[in-house]
């Protein structure tokens, strides 16, 4: 099992670029998410999913697309890429009912 | 505004000795807490949790407390090993399901041999 993998691990962005950060699991999990770590404001969740075709916002949607299509894939997308968006990306799953959520390894982006 | 805080940035302590985690709530609605913990460059590891009808559980070392009249908990380790030094974050939620999580900012802890 490879758990929750996350690619690139690494990316550097210029202003306005657009690109997407991938995450796939191999856990058979409902609920995906993916959040963002800032220094000093620990993580915050950008968008969620509760299965293949749901999806929804969290706390800090704005600039961000998501899609679920699959049960294993949940690609995160920077649609006009932004400095504000430099942070460390975390995609995570979890089973329904469940709240132990298990993390992928996290893409560092930065955008210049 | 933050609903989960942690108000020490960074705990050392020497080897052996008890290792104590703080962790404040605003949000009366969290019934589950959970702890994670996080190596540099690696994602957050779930360490262990504690739903709002309890007020204890322990996994070997690692001790949770829940004071829901206070809305604090805590981390006890005991006794801390130099591998646990890392970086301990806090997360609560209202209601099962990890899509909703709301962390603190963290505490790094470093375990002095």
């Amino acid at each position: 099992n490879a758990g929750v993998t996350q690619t690139p691990k690494f990316q550097v962005l210029k202003t306005g670029q657009s690109m997407t950060l991938q995450c796939a699991q191999d856990m058979n999990h409902e609920y995906m998410s993916w959040y963002r770590q800032d220094p000093g404001m620990g993580l915050r969740l950008i968008h969620y999913s509760v299965g293949a075709g749901i999806t929804d916002q969290g706390e800090v949607p704005n600039g961000y697309n998501v899609s679920r299509s699959t049960t294993e894939d949940f690609p995160l997308r920077l649609l006009s890429a932004a400095p504000s968006q430099t942070s460390v990306y975390f995609c995570a799953s979890s089973y329904r009912g469940h709240t132990e959520a298990f993390f992928g390894q996290g893409t560092r982006l930065t955008v210049v | 505004d933050q609903q989960v805080k942690q108000n020490s940035p960074s705990l050392s302590v020497q080897e052996g000795r008890i290792s104590i985690l703080n962790c404040d709530y605003t949000n009366s609605m969290f019934d589950y807490f959970l702890w994670y913990k996080k190596y540099p460059a690696e994602g957050p590891t779930f360490l262990i949790s504690i739903s709002s009808i309890k007020d204890k559980n322990e996994d070997g070392r690692f001790t949770v407390f829940l004071n829901k009249s206070a809305k604090h908990l805590s981390l006890h380790i005991v006794p801390s090993q130099p591998g646990d030094s890392a970086v301990y974050f806090c997360a609560a939620s209202e209601g099962t399901g990890a899509n909703n999580l709301f962390f603190g900012t963290g505490t790094r802890l470093t375990v002095i041999p």
